[in-house]
């Protein structure tokens, strides 16, 4: 069954570095991790894409380790502005390229 | 660039009734994909269309329904709406196919069936 699985919610303080893992069981070897931020009343936006190992970019750092059956995003220094909901989502190939989200997880950034 | 506008942004339908939705994808991009998201089931992807033809199809009901035009506007149609269809409904473009394509989304239209 294609699923992705991350934790419903989190909090943090302003300057601190957020990590949210994702599980992705069944990932296939070619399938992507993609990350996408939604804030209300917005369309999720895009944060980072993986496949494996590291990847880094001007906002967040996405991890994938080995068995790539999870992956991590960090967000270094968070600020309040951070406050959103975060989903991962992954396209299973081996399910006719579904794309499936991950359930969202929320992200409050606290002063 | 414009970003992908969705239209309408509010939409108020009573059961039995039907619906369009309208996405406008960014110029040059192909591929339309659309997305139901309920506080309950999250974000759910409903299918995709690209060069005009419907690619992939998520778990949804034959009453959804869509189409792509030769600009690559897109369209999705929902029949005989039942109170359980109250949504955001999303959609994205990108450049090519998903599902390793990087999505832009439009800000929705959000349909109340009453």
């Amino acid at each position: 069954l294609a699923k992705t699985t991350q934790p419903i919610s989190m909090d943090s303080y302003e300057g601190q570095e957020v990590n949210i893992t994702c599980s992705h069981n069944n990932i296939a070897t070619n399938d992507y991790i993609t990350w996408y931020q939604q804030f209300p009343s917005q369309g999720p936006r895009f944060i980072i894409q993986g496949y494996k190992t590291k990847v880094t970019n001007e906002v967040a750092s996405l991890f994938i380790p080995a068995d790539r059956k999870s992956s991590t995003l960090s967000l270094p220094r968070v600020s309040l502005s951070d406050t959103a909901v975060y989903y991962c989502l992954v396209g299973f190939k081996a399910a006719g390229n579904k794309l499936t989200f991950g359930g969202g997880t929320r992200v409050l950034v606290k002063p | 660039k414009a970003g992908v506008t969705q239209t309408p942004r509010y939409l108020i339908k009573t059961r039995g009734q039907q619906v369009t939705l309208s996405c406008s994808p960014i110029s040059g991009h192909r591929s339309v994909s659309w997305y139901q998201q309920t506080p309950g089931q999250g974000l759910q992807f409903l299918f995709e269309y690209f060069s005009e033809t419907q690619r992939n199809k998520g778990n949804f009901p034959g009453r959804f329904s869509g189409r792509q035009f030769s600009n690559s506007r897109s369209e999705m149609n929902v029949s005989t709406l039942e109170l359980g269809d109250s949504a955001l409904y999303l959609c994205a473009s990108s450049l090519t196919r998903v599902p390793n394509e990087k999505l832009f989304f439009g800000s929705g239209t959000q349909l109340s069936v009453l």
